[in-house]
């Protein structure tokens, strides 16, 4: 199975701020990356499809970028909704598996 | 408006059986694959499976730590997906999500719209 290793866990910022998560695989995976925020009690919301694609509708404030066994999702300038936890998924190979999540949250 | 309900969630005893549904709306469910993925309390999300198609045969894939013990089906005419859990473990408690999948050629195939989840507690 393919690992993705989260980083950071956990990330305290401003609002304003910009922010990065990292997400790298344990193989190689082309492009074949989503991210996906998901706030407390609520189902995930899809965010960046194919690595670096933006989902019809998400703010032009996200934006992803990455190949192989390194992809990053940005965050400019933090709005209130943006605390949330965000979760990587590689869909590669079989079975899809997730990054363990990153909680962010208002400094 | 795409829509997923997920339902059939409760209260079994280990070893038990429970089948959760999920009922699709808005889009043309007979054209998409479907996957289960699951999340305990608490924590992280897990892919459970997936099922094609009818143009692919139906046929599934499912995360190891549930093959042999779920069974994922669907049933177009009535634009729903089922997920059959037998064998209930207390690591099997999670909240159920459905979701939809968007397979492209170029891009691969990826979740793109969720249910609000369904919630299975596994205790004696």
């Amino acid at each position: 199975d393919i690992q993705l290793t989260q980083s950071p866990s956990f990330l305290s910022a401003s609002l304003g701020d910009r922010v990065t998560i990292t997400c790298r695989p344990s193989q190689g995976i082309s492009s074949y990356l989503a991210w996906y925020q998901q706030k407390p009690g609520k189902a995930p919301n899809l965010l960046i499809y194919a690595a670096s694609t933006l989902q019809s509708g998400v703010p032009s404030r996200f934006s992803g970028s990455g190949s192989g066994t390194e992809f990053t999702l940005t965050i400019t300038s933090l709005q209130p909704e943006d605390f949330a936890t965000y979760y990587c998924q590689q869909h590669k190979s079989y079975p899809f598996t997730f990054g363990q999540g990153t909680r962010l949250e208002i400094k | 408006e795409v829509q997923l309900v997920e339902s059939g969630g409760g209260l079994v005893q280990p070893g038990g059986s429970l089948r959760l549904s999920c009922a699709a709306a808005g889009f043309t469910f007979s054209d998409h694959y479907m996957d289960w993925v699951r999340q305990a309390p608490g924590k992280g999300l897990e892919w459970v499976g997936r099922i094609r198609d009818k143009a692919h045969s139906y046929t599934t894939e499912y995360a190891a730590s549930v093959t042999g013990r779920f069974t994922i089906s669907r049933d177009d005419s009535r634009t729903s997906m089922y997920l059959q859990m037998n064998s209930l473990k207390s690591e099997d408690a999670a909240v159920y999500f459905c979701t939809r999948v968007r397979a492209t050629t170029y891009y691969g195939s990826y979740s793109d719209y969720w249910g609000q989840g369904t919630l299975v507690t596994v205790s004696s």
